[in-house]
């Protein structure tokens, strides 16, 4: 099956630093690569959405300029965390998406703790 | 704004049971719909879609959808203590050119 991996897995930063987190399809090209967060007991709200090539669409609520997402290749997506706050503490999930549109692989998710 | 409901639960089902899980949908545009499990510190894994009004069934698993009453179920028939987990539901548009919209999950304990 289809394979998505993120790195890092887990991340502690102190506050006001960036983290870059990246998004990896690793036996296909995905047209697409979706960002999505998941706070404690609460489901996975997207974030924003990523085309190889072209600027990422961003949800509303979510500030473009705060959540940096590079998708550079068909294989690569980015989300970089720019002056990280303990409320962006959260389980971020990467998903890409190729050939049949109705389906989603998802990375298994990386875990922001600000100090 | 698209809104998945589900019930938190915990939803509790002795093992060897049916367990039934439920989700409602508001945006009657939805075409595609999905049931995701989620263990706990893990991302979510894909277990069923369904895209037409009727029932389809994989394994244990079967799913329900009735697009005029936006109601999406999923049956889990002979419940394992390894089914338990949070079951999420999950509706995209058409052309699936969107990112999915999750409901809270709802928390299922097959009881052995």
């Amino acid at each position: 099956g289809a394979v998505v991996s993120q790195h890092p897995s887990w991340v502690i930063c102190k506050s006001g630093t960036s983290v870059k987190i990246e998004c990896r399809s690793l036996d296909f090209q995905a047209t697409t690569m979706f960002w999505y967060r998941q706070f404690p007991k609460q489901s996975l709200m997207l974030m924003a959405t990523s085309n190889e090539g072209s600027k990422a669409t961003y949800e509303q609520g979510v500030e473009k300029d705060k959540f940096l997402i590079n998708h550079a290749s068909l294989t690569l997506s980015t989300l970089t965390v720019t002056s990280a706050h303990p409320e962006d503490s959260s389980f971020y999930i990467c998903s890409a998406r190729w050939g049949g549109p109705l389906t989603q692989y998802f990375g298994p998710g990386t875990r922001l703790t600000v100090l | 704004q698209k809104e998945v409901e589900q019930n938190s639960g915990p939803l509790s089902v002795p093992e060897g049971a049916i367990a039934s899980l439920n989700c409602t949908y508001s945006d009657r545009g939805s075409q595609s719909f999905f049931w995701y499990r989620q263990y706990s510190g893990k991302s979510p894994e894909l277990i069923m879609f369904i895209y037409s009004n009727g029932d389809k069934e994989d394994g244990r698993f079967t799913a329900q959808l009735n697009k005029a009453s936006q109601y999406v179920s999923l049956l889990i028939r002979d419940s394992q203590p390894s089914d338990s987990a949070t079951y999420l539901c999950a509706v995209t548009g058409g052309g699936g050119a969107d990112g999915l919209t999750f409901g809270k999950g709802t928390h299922l304990i097959i009881q052995p």
